[in-house]
């Protein structure tokens, strides 16, 4: 069964403090995995998409990495505007729709 | 360019009353997707249309949910009669040439919070 998991649920941070946040997938023919932020009352804002494993994408502080079993979405030196939940989701050949991952809740104190 | 834009933003309403929510895909987008977003389930998919046509409905909980996609611009998802435990954060989102024809990133409206009392 295709799955999602991602750790931690939650993670406070002072500004300037980096560190990662992780999706763990179990999917059968990964075809696209999907990095999403979301801040209160909107919706899901796309980041990235990664395709295969070794592949690497960056947008200002926000880096993610892949793996054929994880993602990280590693943040350098994060600023308060950072602070949002952090949603991961895979596609795979076995189901033509987004499997989700419950979120990351990050806060970045200033 | 605009986004995916879903009105109202907010619905209050009785139970037993009639919703309905709208959406406006993301012009040229030929897939359209509604989700549902709760505390404790997360995002769920609850239909999803291809060139205007249904394609998997398996998400809807029961026949009381409804959604149509007259044209490539208007989706509407309906809830008659309406209950408490539809009370969520309805979303609708567009992508192009995703699921089985590629995995192109959807794209999400700001949602419509719906509290049914």
């Amino acid at each position: 069964e295709d799955q999602v998991t991602q750790s931690p649920e939650a993670l406070r941070l002072q500004e300037g403090e980096s560190s990662s946040l992780n999706c763990s997938y179990t999917v059968s023919g990964l075809r696209g995995l999907f990095w999403y932020r979301q801040d209160p009352g909107k919706g899901p804002e796309f980041l990235f998409t990664l395709y295969s494993a070794g592949e690497e994408k960056e947008k200002e502080r926000l880096k993610a990495t892949l793996t054929k079993k994880e993602s990280f979405l590693h943040i350098t030196a994060p600023k308060p505007e950072d602070s949002a939940t952090y949603l991961c989701a895979v596609l795979g050949d076995s189901n033509y729709q987004l499997i989700w991952g419950a979120g990351t809740k990050l806060i970045i104190k200033p | 360019d605009a986004g995916v834009i879903q009105s109202p933003r907010h619905e209050v309403t009785e139970m037993g009353q009639e919703v309905t929510l709208r959406c406006k895909p993301i012009s040229g987008h030929d897939y359209l997707f509604w989700y549902r977003q709760t505390m404790m389930r997360g995002l769920e998919l609850l239909i999803y249309f291809n060139n205007n046509v249904p394609i998997d409905d398996s998400g809807m909980p029961e026949d009381r949910f409804s959604a149509k996609m007259p044209n490539a611009s208007f989706s509407t998802l309906k809830i008659q009669p309406s209950e408490p435990r539809d009370s969520a954060v309805y979303f609708c989102a567009s992508s192009v040439g995703t699921g089985r024809s590629g995995n192109q990133p959807q794209h999400f409206g700001d949602g419509t919070r719906l509290s049914i009392l």
